[in-house]
């Protein structure tokens, strides 16, 4: 079982508003990632990080931004949210690139 | 870019059936292939990967097999259960790339 943790689980806000989504583990993995999937397709990564102070944005352009302060901490923050960004965020940590990711339950994101 | 689809967004199988799940990909320096299994309202979970010096692996109910010649990656599940209802991706790294790529999913519904 993954040590992998992701809150909010849901969340509705309004347009405009800041959130952050949380992604903690307890598994001491350097490589942490987050995606974006809407339900039924594909998982696009927007972020990723291979260790602390290390961030790098992924393939799918995305408004967010997030930080890596400690290695077991990998925040996605939206200044202000908008209906587009509406989705599932999943985030995910491995040992190795090559190697098994191990994901969150997700973070599911409305914004109305 | 690295490109991994599948060839059918739905399959439904009998209960006791085997099922065969297939997935495309288009760069043939990918190295290393992994699938996963999403059930609803949760993150994606590891099954079993491959690496591109092997053509077939076995796992439990599961094997999957590469044909690298057409670059073609399938997922067979032996004596498919109600509980092996999920989205399965199939997802790809090249050595070096530094992530995970994913296809557009499979949909299996099992049927009683």
């Amino acid at each position: 079982e993954a040590d992998i943790y992701q809150t909010p689980r849901y969340l509705v806000i309004g347009t405009g508003k800041k959130i952050t989504l949380e992604c903690s583990q307890t598994m001491g993995h350097d490589k942490m990632y987050w995606y974006q999937q809407d339900p039924g397709m594909e998982l696009h990564l927007i972020h990723y990080s291979y260790g602390v102070n290390s961030t790098e944005k992924g393939d799918l352009s995305s408004e967010s931004t997030v930080s890596r302060i400690r290695t077991e901490h990998f925040p996605l923050t939206l200044e202000s949210a908008r209906p587009s960004h509406t989705s599932q965020y999943l985030c995910a940590s491995s040992v190795m690139v090559t190697g098994e990711l191990f994901f969150g339950e997700g973070s599911r994101l409305t914004v109305l | 870019g690295e490109n991994v689809g599948l060839h059918l967004p739905t399959l439904s199988v009998q209960e006791g059936d085997n099922s065969i799940i297939n997935c495309a990909y288009s760069n043939s320096a990918s190295d290393y292939f992994i699938w996963y299994k999403q059930e609803s309202g949760k993150g994606p979970q590891f099954i079993i990967d491959i690496r591109s010096n092997m053509d077939k692996r076995q796992g439990q109910r599961v094997t999957v097999l590469l044909n690298k010649t057409v670059k073609h990656l399938s997922l067979q599940i032996a004596a498919t259960q109600p509980g092996d209802s999920a989205v399965y991706f199939c997802a790809e790294t090249l050595q070096g790339a530094q992530k995970l790529v994913f296809g557009q999913g499979t949909r299996l519904t099992i049927n009683p």
